[in-house]
């Protein structure tokens, strides 16, 4: 079993739905969670991050995590063409510094 | 300005060569850290410096070898290239270990 579990999809959603990623973890240990979105041929960039259960807003964007069932969400309002991209779920630990990254989940948002 | 940047972009050599990967970062940042992202797009921590300092060592091979001369950069080198060593090969900082990690865009490595 991965210690990072996301649907690879891909994911195709019309222009203004309102999309879900979603990713689980195995590792107790992790203690906070990023989402980073890849466009093709270009680095992760960093769309949110929290350290806490509970829910954060950013935008059209909203990170969702609920540690007692490791389980992490991203969701995406009024989502766009320019939304269509990799989102990468990446869980972290303190103690070893790094970030343990899914496999990505593949976004098509059509116009 | 670009704050996280690698050179090359592209590194097209043949097997058993010896190449080296560059990353500098105008962040500021005290940590960096080297990724491998293979065909399957999983993305992988090979190292990690902080303050020019050792502290991310995964399992990969010996050929490997990265260098901080400084806090604002990274490098990588590899000895004897072989096959499997095709990827994508990301550098990134972050402001501590346990910081958002902020990533450059790649450089793609082919073997031939």
């Amino acid at each position: 079993q991965k210690e990072v579990e996301q649907d690879p999809g891909p994911l195709s959603v019309p222009e203004g739905a309102i999309v879900s990623l979603n990713c689980t973890y195995s590792n107790s240990a992790f203690q906070y969670f990023m989402w980073y979105r890849q466009y093709s041929r270009k680095g992760p960039e960093l769309l949110m991050y929290t350290y806490s259960s509970g829910n954060k807003e950013d935008g059209r964007f909203t990170a969702q995590v609920d540690k007692s069932s490791k389980y992490i969400s991203l969701f995406i309002r009024d989502s766009q063409p320019s939304d269509s991209a990799t989102y990468l779920c990446a869980p972290g630990s303190s103690n070893t510094g790094k970030l343990i990254f899914g496999q990505g989940t593949t976004l098509q948002v059509k116009p | 300005d670009t704050a996280v940047s690698q050179t090359p972009k592209y590194l097209v050599t043949q097997m058993g060569n010896d190449k080296s990967i560059k990353c500098e970062q105008n962040l500021g940042h005290d940590t960096m850290y080297w990724y491998k992202q293979d065909s399957k797009k999983f993305l992988k921590i090979m190292f990690s410096y902080n303050n020019k300092e050792l502290i991310i060592n995964e399992t990969v091979p010996n050929r490997f070898s990265p260098k901080s001369p400084d806090k604002a950069h990274l490098n990588l080198h590899i000895n004897s290239l072989e096959l499997g060593d095709s990827a994508v090969y990301f550098c990134a900082s972050s402001q501590g270990k346990d910081q958002p990690q902020h990533f450059g865009d790649g450089t793609r490595l082919s073997i031939l």
